[in-house]
């Protein structure tokens, strides 16, 4: 059985301050990984992918990856009111015929004026 | 356009009607994928398209779901005899090459299904 695994929240974070969200996965065989941001009655929208171990870097948002300890971080730095949201971290195998994504069940942000 | 469309953005249903969701995924896009995402909670997969071949519904939750994309574009979700748990947002993602790992999905707006 896959899992991927999320603190749900609430997360409260000053604006300006670093946003750090976690995620822990299952399967050693998983191959790709992604951070979608979800706001309320939105769609996800897909803001980070990473597939090997280190760090990945865009603007404000970095993400890590530790394959060894099955482990998958965002953080977004200097945190703005609208990067209020719920953070999902999904996690792909894809395989022969077999190609499938799950999702964690999110973690909603809240970042404070 | 652009991005991936799905039809209708609402359906209200009552309970033992049947429903079809429409799902339009950008063009060239081979693989697809439905999802249904009950409130609070991430997506929950329900199955997956590559072209035409549906390869995986081990997702769906019982025999009153089905799904299709006949031509390898469109593709339906239907539900049968709806029931009030079946009250979700249906989400469509598509994806452009096949089986590979390294390609990303990207949603449609969805549509919210509520059952009377």
């Amino acid at each position: 059985q896959k899992e991927v695994e999320q603190n749900s929240g609430p997360l409260s974070v000053p604006e300006g301050a670093i946003a750090s969200l976690n995620c822990t996965y299952s399967d050693r065989g998983s191959q790709s990984f992604f951070w979608y941001r979800q706001y309320s009655g939105k769609s996800p929208e897909l803001i980070m992918s990473i597939y090997s171990n280190g760090d990945k870097e865009d603007g404000r948002f970095t993400a890590q990856l530790n394959k060894a300890s099955q482990y998958v971080s965002l953080l977004i730095r200097d945190s703005q009111p609208s990067d209020s949201a719920t953070y999902l971290c999904a996690v792909r195998w894809a395989e022969g015929r077999d190609d499938k994504i799950i999702f964690g069940k999110g973690t909603r942000l809240h970042i404070l004026p | 356009g652009a991005g991936v469309s799905q039809s209708p953005r609402y359906k209200v249903a009552k309970r033992g009607q049947d429903v079809a969701l429409r799902c339009d995924p950008i063009s060239g896009h081979v693989s697809l994928f439905w999802y249904q995402q009950a409130l609070g909670q991430g997506p929950e997969f329900l199955t997956y398209f590559q072209n035409e071949a549906q390869l995986d519904k081990s997702g769906l939750p019982s025999d009153r779901f089905f799904a299709e994309r006949p031509e390898g574009s469109v593709s339906t979700l239907k539900i049968q005899r709806t029931q009030q748990e079946d009250s979700a947002v249906y989400l469509c993602a598509s994806s452009l090459a096949v089986w590979s790992s390294y390609n990303e999905q990207f949603f449609g707006p969805g549509t919210r299904l509520t059952v009377l």
